[in-house]
């Protein structure tokens, strides 16, 4: 079964800082990855998928992440946080038929 | 249309009542899923629907009963309760097989209360 880790269930930054949220897969074949938001009492966003094309995905609201085979990662970077960034985030994995999620990293943006 | 549209948005009920959650999609997806989220933790899948057929179901108990009546909805049925039902049950759609435009698209929840 595939997997993902989260590293970090709570990232806090500054207000224009660099955000950077860490998340790991467990795959024997090129997985479908994807990174959600969700603000409080809200469903789950789409930020970005991975699907085998383009190592370096990019998402909304100025959010990317890049696909590394050698250290199967799909860590989420944003240059610059914004207060309207925090949430929480979910790393996913397409596994066969369902999505399976990482614990979560909630994201704190200090002003 | 890209959105899942899922109804009511909040609900209350009791342990004795009946009810139902409804959930809707026309982009054309023929998975449909059904999943829970308790609070400070992530979605756990609940059921998946493949060409409107129960493909997946995760040892959920029977008072919760799951319903594809059609290409384009899913349907949770609730009977009987718990208090530790109560969570945020997202549904979700997406292509069967992994493509182009493969992806998951949620719903915005129904948050389930059980008094």
């Amino acid at each position: 079964a595939q997997s993902v880790t989260q590293l970090g269930s709570h990232v806090s930054v500054s207000e224009g800082a660099l955000v950077l949220l860490r998340c790991n897969y467990s795959s024997s074949v090129p997985p479908y990855l994807f990174w959600y938001v969700q603000y409080p009492n809200q469903g789950l966003q789409l930020l970005l998928k991975y699907t085998s094309a383009a190592t370096l995905v990019k998402g909304i609201n100025g959010f990317e992440a890049e696909f590394k085979k050698s250290e199967t990662s799909f860590h989420l970077t944003k240059p610059s946080a914004h207060m309207s960034d925090a949430a929480e985030y979910f790393c996913a994995v397409s596994d066969t038929d369902k999505l399976v999620f990482g614990a979560g990293t909630i994201l704190r943006v200090k002003s | 249309d890209t959105e899942v549209t899922q109804t009511p948005k909040h609900l209350v009920m009791g342990m004795t009542n009946k009810k139902s959650l409804k959930c809707e999609q026309h982009m054309g997806h023929r998975a449909m899923y059904w999943y829970k989220q308790k609070a400070k933790k992530p979605p756990e899948l609940m059921f998946v629907y493949s060409y409107e057929k129960l493909s997946i179901n995760e040892s959920v108990p029977s008072r919760f009963s799951p319903e594809c009546p059609n290409s384009s909805l899913l349907n949770l049925h609730l009977h009987a309760l718990q208090p530790e039902d109560s969570a945020l049950y997202l549904c979700a759609s997406s292509q069967v097989r992994p493509g182009p435009n493969y992806g998951y698209t949620f719903g915005s929840g129904t948050r389930l209360t059980v008094v």
